[in-house]
């Protein structure tokens, strides 16, 4: 059975490096063509891609915060880890995590359940 | 950066109703892309993936198709639990990038 869960801080300030960790079960990071990626959804809004990290350790960002977001993997504990600098209100949203099976050709099939960031003062 | 725009925005449709919901790509993206259904409170279900590909569980209901840039996501027949929120991705190259969703209402 595969789960993914997104732990981190619910509340955080502006300026502040928000750290999300995923941890999942039933499947392995290492194994070949395995991909997970991080996405989020502000409140009301859409949902936005954030990075993917690839069995291999290839990483890709989305333009817009390939300055402020580092992904990260320890396959040892089936954790993958977002980091993202800087915080500010507008980046307040539910944060996901998510596998890529290259078995259907890198769509996304399972979601963890998401968590809430809030970023404010 | 590929854009995805989805139309409509919202759609009130009833049960046994067939609707389309269409997803533009700013540029070709071949076949790489997936639909999604998304209910309040629930993580976001593959639907589709590779434009027309049923995703395991799916109920065939739901009908995907188009190539390039112009995609399609029907529901053969609305059922109650299909009012939610569909959203079109694409993956065929980085940034990956979501549509801005279509709200089916009652």
């Amino acid at each position: 059975q595969v789960t993914l869960k997104e732990s981190g801080p619910a509340l955080v300030k502006p300026t502040q490096t928000l750290t999300l960790t995923c941890t999942f079960s039933g499947f392995s990071l290492n194994t070949n063509g395995m991909r997970m990626s991080w996405i989020r959804q502000p409140p009301g809004k859409a949902l936005e891609w954030l990075a993917r990290i690839d069995w291999d350790d290839d990483k890709f960002y989305s333009t817009s915060l390939k300055t402020r977001v580092t992904v990260s993997k320890d396959t040892s504990r089936n954790q993958v880890v977002l980091t993202m600098t800087n915080m500010d209100p507008v980046d307040t949203a539910t944060y996901f995590c998510a596998r890529m099976p290259m078995a259907i050709a890198g769509a996304i099939d399972y979601w963890g359940q998401g968590t809430l960031v809030t970023v404010s003062s | 950066d590929i854009q995805m725009t989805q139309s409509p925005s919202a759609l009130s449709a009833s049960v046994g109703d067939r609707v389309t919901i269409t997803c533009r790509a700013s540029q070709s993206v071949s076949n790489w892309l997936a639909w999604y259904q998304r209910k309040p409170g629930k993580a976001p279900k593959l639907l589709l993936y590779m434009a027309s590909n049923l995703q395991s569980g799916v109920p065939s209901r739901f009908i995907g198709s188009g190539f390039g840039t112009e995609f399609t996501l029907t529901i053969s027949s609305l059922q109650p639990d299909d009012f939610a929120t569909y959203y079109c991705q694409q993956y065929s190259s980085h940034p990956y990038s979501f549509g801005q969703g279509t709200k089916l209402e009652i």
